[in-house]
């Protein structure tokens, strides 16, 4: 059974600070990896993707990989109250075929 | 500005009820995920298709649930008879097997099943 992990939150930081989100993945073989975001009520949306170790930054978003550890986070620096949402870690499966097993998703509260 | 379409985006059933579901995938593209979300269990795959052929469905219950491609530009899905354990969000997602990690999701149908 593949495993991906997230702290369900919420997680409350003011606005204009870091927000840091974890995941953890159990499939050792996995090699792409992705960050969805989710408002409520809404359906997912892809806003980073990262495939090798280290950091993929996009914007404000950061993406790190750590494939030994098998852990991957999202950092979103000066984070606004329109980035509270729900933020759902995506892990493809190894073997080829791209499945994706995902979190259940961290929610995250930015406050004024 | 393509999207995912699905129909309906809300039902209410009564338990033992057929319900269908219907997704039109982005024009062009060549896969297709059926997912259900609950707050219990949240994203989970249901379906997979590549090219109209169903490669994974190992997530789906099989003795009531079953999916379908007719054609490129619609996908099924759909619970017969249905159960309040049912009761999700439903979601249609389209891709390239060229671009895998590229998934557009469409709005979801809200299932409750009484």
């Amino acid at each position: 059974q593949k495993e991906v992990e997230q702290n369900s939150g919420p997680l409350s930081v003011p606005e204009g600070a870091i927000a840091s989100l974890n995941c953890t993945y159990s499939d050792r073989g996995s090699q792409s990896f992705f960050w969805y975001r989710q408002y409520s009520g809404k359906s997912p949306e892809l806003i980073m993707s990262i495939y090798s170790n280290g950091d993929k930054e996009d914007g404000r978003f950061t993406a790190q990989l750590n494939k030994a550890s098998q852990y991957v986070s999202l950092l979103i620096r000066d984070s606004q109250p329109s980035d509270s949402a729900t933020y759902l870690c995506a892990v493809g499966s190894s073997g080829g075929s791209y499945i994706p097993t995902f979190g259940r998703g961290t929610s995250l509260i930015v406050h004024p | 500005d393509a999207r995912v379409t699905q129909t309906p985006r809300h039902k209410v059933t009564e338990m033992g009820q057929e319900v269908t579901m219907r997704c039109q995938p982005i024009l062009g593209h060549n896969t297709v995920f059926w997912y259900r979300q609950t707050m219990m269990q949240g994203l989970e795959l249901l379906a997979y298709f590549r090219n109209r052929a169903p490669l994974d469905d190992s997530g789906m219950p099989k003795d009531r649930f079953s999916a379908e491609m007719p054609d490129a530009t619609l996908a099924t899905l759909k619970i017969q008879p249905s159960e309040p354990r049912d009761s999700a969000v439903y979601f249609c997602a389209s891709g390239l097997v060229q671009k895998q990690e590229t998934q557009y999701f469409g709005p979801g149908t809200r299932l409750l099943v009484l």
